[in-house]
């Protein structure tokens, strides 16, 4: 079975803090992935990493940035947290090809006072 | 830009009733996906949906793709109360990337 492991299931930051998301996965996939889901939202894609070193732009990137340095890891970055990124944050990975689907971790709740 | 509604976002139904939530979407794409997801927990793979007409099963859920509709639907037969949750469908765009729903947060009462 896939396994994708998300670092921390809660989390509390004060605003300005510089936070750490950490997700890994032992499926020896290339594509990682960070959502944020926020109620009647869904979930929008903040980055996405196809290749260590490699990332793309999601549909919310601002205010974020990530980090791939191995292929089993994707850290997400938030520079100096604010109370607007107060959301649950899912990653989730998937194999190149297009076809498949992608494995999500059990989410880590963020909540920046 | 790749746009999807799901509606309703939310709905309550009778144990033992029928219902269908509706995903649509903006532009043409190969792949859709249903996921489900129960409170406090990360989202359950349940449909891939590859080509059109494709239809799939499991147990009281049926999944098919209209892809000249841009319409996947997700039918529930016979509710029970364990397929309470919420349920999300995903479009397959360029990259792999994946755009999701807004979610149908289900509640079937006894």
């Amino acid at each position: 079975d896939v396994k994708v492991t998300q670092s921390s299931r809660y989390l509390v930051k004060r605003t300005g803090e510089k936070v750490f998301l950490e997700c890994v996965q032992d499926m020896d996939h290339e594509n990682m992935f960070w959502y944020r889901q926020d109620p009647g939202l869904g979930l929008r894609l903040i980055y996405f990493s196809y290749d260590v070193k490699m990332k793309e732009k999601g549909d919310i990137p601002e205010g974020y940035s990530v980090s791939r340095e191995k292929k089993e890891r994707f850290s997400l970055i938030l520079e100096s947290a604010s109370t607007n990124q107060t959301s649950m944050y899912l990653c989730a990975s998937s194999l190149t090809g297009g076809l498949t689907e992608a494995f999500f971790g059990q989410g880590t709740r963020l909540t920046v006072v | 830009e790749l746009k999807v509604e799901q509606n309703p976002l939310f709905l309550s139904m009778q144990e033992g009733k029928n219902y269908t939530i509706y995903c649509n979407y903006s532009t043409t794409s190969d792949r859709l996906y249903w996921y489900r997801q129960d409170p406090g927990k990360s989202l359950e793979s349940l449909f891939v949906l590859l080509s059109n007409g494709a239809v799939k099963q499991e147990g009281r859920l049926m999944a098919s793709l209209d892809t000249k509709a841009r319409l996947s639907t997700l039918h529930i037969t016979a509710a029970v109360h364990d397929l309470s949750a919420t349920y999300f469908c995903a479009v397959g765009n360029a990259g792999n990337m994946l755009t999701f729903g807004g979610g149908t947060r289900l509640m079937v009462k006894p």
